[in-house]
């Protein structure tokens, strides 16, 4: 199966709230990813947090880790309309190897 | 550059028909992927080049083939496909892991129809 599950699989705000998204993973990690991606386009990476950080930051993002419960959540501040993407989180497993979740759906509402 | 180009951007193909898709990186990546991607769906690995060679099949049917000529690129030879096969096909690159943490690079990806 998929290593790292998300929640919620759907999610819809109003501009300017925040949106939180959780992912959960079933082994041992050396580091979790997290990617957007708006319809039909590639991936783009956004954080990556090691299995020995607990917090990251980048500009409107905030990914937490939490080893002790196999779990990472995604916050984005302030929303905006074009935060509207999927969001999927990705256990880096052996050597080049990534398995992303089933992933989590943000509409921002303008 | 950070760029990841992919064509085409659409392909429409019968069963009998043999066609690729093309993937290029010049950004020094010697780590290049092919995914599998159905509508609602995550990215399903498929394929991955080390040094161009290929390092990791994930159990990919034969119909399937792909190639690396050159650290720059990296092709899928697809032939005799049947509908199911349907998806967007996306490619990756990124430095080869030492310590299992670097980025991928993803293509925008070419979107395949199998009649």
């Amino acid at each position: 199966s998929q290593q790292g599950e998300e929640d919620p699989q759907a999610l819809s705000i109003q501009e300017g709230e925040n949106a939180t998204m959780n992912c959960s993973y079933k082994t041992s990690i050396n580091n979790l990813q997290w990617y957007r991606q708006n319809s039909g386009r590639g991936l783009v990476h956004l954080i990556l947090i090691r299995s020995n950080e607990r917090e990251k930051h980048s500009g409107r993002l905030r990914v937490t880790l939490d080893t002790s419960k196999k779990s990472s959540s995604l916050l984005i501040t302030a929303s905006r309309a074009a935060d509207t993407a999927s969001y999927f989180c990705g256990k880096k497993t052996s050597y080049d190897k990534v398995i992303f979740g089933p992933g989590t759906s943000l509409s921002v509402i303008p | 550059d950070t760029e990841v180009t992919q064509t085409p951007k659409h392909l429409v193909m019968g069963m009998t028909n043999k066609k690729s898709l093309k993937c290029e990186q010049h950004m020094g990546h010697r780590a290049m992927y092919w995914y599998k991607q159905k509508a609602k769906k995550p990215p399903e690995l498929m394929f991955v080049y080390s040094y161009e060679k290929l390092s990791i099949n994930e159990s990919v049917p034969s119909r399937f083939s792909p190639e690396c000529p050159n650290s720059s690129l990296l092709n899928l030879h697809l032939h005799a496909l049947q509908p199911e096969d349907s998806a967007l096909y996306l490619c990756a690159s990124s430095h080869v892991a030492i310590e299992v943490t670097d980025t991928q690079y993803f293509g925008p990806g070419t979107r395949l129809t199998v009649l």
